[in-house]
């Protein structure tokens, strides 16, 4: 069954300093979609960055950076040069593309708190 | 682009009452949209997948006569809790997708419902 697991409920870090939050997921498609979403206390869902799971290189998308490493089915987000506005809950997602429907499986998330 | 709204954005009901959610694609055709529902602190829990003319797929362990989604067009779907009790308070967001988009899914801003 497809599993998104994130270990750590919350997290701190200094400002400006980077940090990294784990994911790690389990499917037996090879094809399939990673993706990280942002939710702050107003609780929208930011879209942050996407991996696919043929993608050769690491996406990375302003300070944001997938550290994607297929054969331990891990795919961290890395924040470089940590703001305070990126206090927020984080949400790690998959998506297979074998079947027809679209669904996102979701991990449990991890809220970072960014200290001045 | 890719914008999707819902309205109300917070809504206070009375026990017994019925709720409508309104979420919408403001610029491109959501051919599917997802509903979740959101506890505090938790992370989103699917509750059903509408596809546009079609009736929609609840998850397992959702009420569908209890929470009636309609996708009516490609921009519009409702989702009515009817009858709310206390137990429906909850953030409600959803997601639409359309065709061809690797980013899969575009979240509304959700509806906070509270029923007294």
């Amino acid at each position: 069954a497809q599993k998104i697991t994130q270990t750590q409920p919350g997290m701190f870090v200094q400002e400006k300093e980077a940090v990294t939050l784990d994911c790690t997921y389990d499917t037996s498609d090879p094809s399939y979609g990673l993706f990280w979403y942002k939710q702050p206390s107003s609780g929208e869902m930011i879209f942050l960055i996407y991996q696919g799971s043929y993608d050769q290189q690491n996406a990375t998308e302003g300070r944001y950076s997938l550290n994607f490493q297929k054969a331990r089915k891990s795919a961290n987000l890395v924040i470089s040069a940590s703001q305070l506005g990126d206090s927020a809950m984080y949400f790690c997602a998959m998506r297979d593309y074998a079947g027809n429907n679209r669904k996102l499986i979701w991990g449990l998330g991890t809220s970072l708190a960014v200290n001045p | 682009g890719a914008v999707v709204s819902q309205h109300p954005s917070w809504v206070i009901c009375k026990s017994g009452t019925s709720v409508k959610i309104e979420c919408r694609s403001l610029d491109f055709q959501a051919t599917t949209m997802f509903w979740y529902r959101q506890f505090p602190k938790q992370s989103l829990m699917l509750m059903a997948t509408s596809n546009e003319g079609s009736k929609a797929t609840y998850e397992q362990g959702v009420e569908k006569d209890k929470f009636l989604i309609n996708h009516a067009s490609l921009t519009l779907s409702t989702l009515t809790v009817t009858s709310a009790h206390p137990e429906d308070s909850s953030f409600y967001i959803c997601s639409a997708s359309g065709q061809g988009v690797s980013y899969e899914q575009y979240f509304g801003p959700g509806t906070r419902l509270t029923v007294t």
